[in-house]
């Protein structure tokens, strides 16, 4: 079945460490996103592609890094400088970059700190 | 500046119960997109519908329907007859075409958590 596959599910981090979250879709969607969700509170972006090896920064991208060497895979590192990384984290794709494109999304990476 | 409220935290209904979820946005875009989203307890969220501003024709899915008024900014989603199932939490959507700024423009509300009891 056709999916977004996030790994893994639960990671813990300690301080002064960076740590990478997988994300990998074999929908043959061109745009991929990451998103940061805390309690009570709605989606917030971080970064999102548009097309291979080319990535823009979101509202919330400090602290947070990505690459997208392939069109499959859109890992995210959260670095050190992010100084308060604990909370749940969804990747998302569309098929094309266009704002009208519904998402589809991963099940999600916990991070807390240890 | 873009906005999207969800005034509506938590809702708790009876079963068979019928249960509007409330949206309203705020943009100076004319062009721009609403989309419905079920966040279930597995966590991924689930796309509902998506709506353009240029079309305000509301929508009927089962039990689902949503209704746009542009005069009001708002894009609200009716559940009818509420089953178990439905409990999850809902969010709505605001996005536009990318343009020049360098805002992101995908704006999500904080989301209904909607309960629905047997």
């Amino acid at each position: 079945d056709g999916g977004i596959t996030q790994s893994p599910k639960y990671l813990f981090r300690k301080e002064g460490q960076n740590v990478t979250l997988s994300c990998e879709q074999n929908l043959n969607h061109d745009a991929m996103y990451w998103y940061r969700q805390d309690p009570g509170q709605g989606l917030r972006l971080i970064y999102y592609s548009q097309i291979v090896n080319d990535f823009q920064k979101g509202d919330i991208a400090e602290g947070y890094s990505v690459s997208r060497e392939k069109k499959e895979s859109f890992p995210l590192t959260v670095t050190s400088a992010q100084k308060n990384p604990t909370a749940f984290y969804l990747c998302a794709s569309s098929k094309e970059g266009a704002r009208n494109q519904p998402q589809h999304f991963g099940d999600g990476t916990r991070l807390s700190i240890l | 500046a873009q906005k999207v409220t969800q005034a509506q935290t938590e809702i708790s209904v009876v079963e068979k119960e019928d249960v509007t979820l409330d949206c309203v946005y705020e943009t100076r875009d004319t062009t721009y997109y609403l989309f419905w989203y079920k966040q279930p307890p597995s966590g991924e969220l689930v796309f509902l519908i998506r709506r353009n501003s240029f079309d305000e024709q509301n929508e009927i899915s089962g039990r689902y329907s949503w209704n746009f008024q542009k005069s009001t900014s708002s894009f609200n989603f009716t559940i009818t007859a509420s089953q178990v199932v439905d409990s999850a939490v809902y969010f709505c959507d605001l996005s536009e075409p990318q343009g020049y700024s360098s805002a992101s423009k995908i704006i999500f509300g904080s989301g209904t958590r909607l309960s629905i009891r047997p």
